[in-house]
């Protein structure tokens, strides 16, 4: 069966680090969205992505960088973590833009 | 910015009973999603109503769209211990490209 994975599942880190957090989906999807969620804001779009090389920014960009390589991939990095970056990050895929998306269970990062 | 807002943020029923959920939206949309989230995981598509579409129904879930009103409501009938989770709508503008979710409600069903 299709999946989207994430990984890791649970990290911890220091300020000022680097932090990739992997996304790999077997839907064959084009379409790949990251999104943070934190009590009281529900999910807010970080970044996303149409297709292959192509990515946009979403409403909390700051901080945050993705790129493309390969369909089925979408890393996300937090160029030098922050205190306010601790969250939980899903990531998501979906056939058509604004169409059905499919989840992964979501990495906890906290940052001290 | 949130399009969607979710009525009530949470909502505690006993076993059995029925459960309600509302969401309102700002702009004209395309579709309508709605998503559940068990605690410590993702979330999963319930169920998807298109703009021209007036009720919509998957097992015990009963979805309305009321486009003049721009609200929509999911209810989950007979509720089960295990329908415990957040509930998510989420919006498909009609000019626009991506989903935009709401903050959700947490339903609680007591056994």
């Amino acid at each position: 069966d299709a999946e989207i994975t994430q990984s890791p599942r649970h990290k911890i880190t220091e300020t000022g680090r680097q932090v990739t957090l992997a996304c790999h989906q077997t839907w064959n999807h084009n379409n790949m969205f990251w999104y943070r969620q934190d009590l009281g804001h529900g999910l807010r779009l970080i970044h996303y992505s149409y297709g292959v090389h192509d990515t946009n920014k979403g409403e909390v960009s700051d901080g945050y960088s993705v790129s493309r390589s390969n369909t089925e991939d979408l890393p996300l990095t937090l160029e030098s973590a922050a205190s306010s970056q601790t969250s939980v990050y899903f990531c998501a895929s979906s056939d058509t833009p604004a169409g059905t998306q499919h989840f992964g269970d979501g990495t906890r990062l906290s940052i001290l | 910015s949130q399009q969607g807002e979710e009525d009530p943020q949470a909502l505690s029923i006993q076993e059995g009973e029925n459960a309600t959920m509302n969401c309102s939206y700002k702009t004209s949309i395309n579709n309508l999603q709605w998503y559940r989230q068990n605690s410590g995981r993702g979330l999963v598509h319930l169920i998807l109503i298109r703009s021209n579409e007036r009720e919509k129904h998957s097992g015990r879930l009963r979805v309305t769209l009321d486009t003049s009103k721009k609200s929509s409501s999911l209810l989950i009938t007979a509720s089960r211990a295990a329908d415990t989770a957040s509930y998510f709508c989420a919006t498909a503008p009609e000019y626009g490209n991506k989903l935009v979710f709401g903050a959700g409600t947490i339903l609680r069903v007591k056994s």
